[in-house]
């Protein structure tokens, strides 16, 4: 059982460039979410599945993109990097009250 | 709209003092949780405790301990003889109407801890 899984740990983008982050978890939680933290803002939600091919928007969705074709995976997509989404980014799951979260993935964006 | 705030940005302590993370949270609805989370300098987000909003009774586990208070709408934090090891980032957290169980955490922003030898 690996709990919340995070890839890759750190990645370096030019402004510009795409790519998604993984999360998967091996749990069979129905929801999932992802979050950003930012020095001194805490953590603030950017998506969420309440189950696969349900997303919704959280308090920060711009320049990210989500989908939810399966229980265990939850990609989150940035589509066009801005040094504004450098920043750490949180993944996790859960099951009534009770939310894990992955390792987290450091983003930087030049 | 709910919203938690934690009113301390940084805190010092020096080792063996007590140290109490206050925590004040908004909502409209009866029924939520409330967390604390650690972030230790390793990054990783560290489950401490949930209390649900029927439940008043205080807690304490080990050195720390949680003062619940709906009246106030706060959930303050206290380690008792503070360690170097406790030096990390608090996060308090709600979530409202978890009738279904799939809600988001609100987080406040946090109170990084400094524990001095």
């Amino acid at each position: 059982n690996a709990g919340v899984t995070q890839t890759p740990k750190f990645q370096v983008l030019k402004t510009g460039q795409s790519m998604t982050l993984q999360c998967a978890q091996d749990m069979n939680h129905e929801y999932m979410s992802w979050y950003r933290q930012d020095p001194g803002m805490g953590l603030r939600l950017i998506h969420y599945s309440v189950g696969a091919g349900i997303t919704d928007q959280g308090e920060v969705p711009n320049g990210y993109n989500v989908s939810r074709s399966t229980t265990e995976d939850f990609p989150l997509r940035l589509l066009s990097a801005a040094p504004s989404q450098t920043s750490v980014y949180f993944c996790a799951s859960g099951r009534g009250y009770e939310q894990y979260f992955g390792p987290g993935t450091r983003l930087t964006v030049t | 709209a709910q919203k938690v705030t934690q009113a301390q940005t940084e805190i010092s302590v020096v080792e063996k003092e007590d140290v109490t993370l206050d925590c004040v949270y908004e909502t409209r609805d009866t029924t939520y949780y409330l967390f604390w989370y650690k972030q230790p300098p390793s990054g990783e987000l560290v489950f401490l405790i949930r209390r649900n909003s029927f439940d008043e009774q205080n807690e304490i586990s080990g050195r720390y301990s949680w003062n619940f208070q709906k009246s106030t709408s706060s959930f303050n934090f206290t380690i008792t003889a503070s360690q170097v090891v406790d030096s990390a980032v608090y996060f308090c957290a709600l979530s409202e109407s978890p009738h279904s169980g799939n809600t988001p955490l609100v987080f406040g922003k946090g109170t990084r801890l400094s524990v001095i030898a």
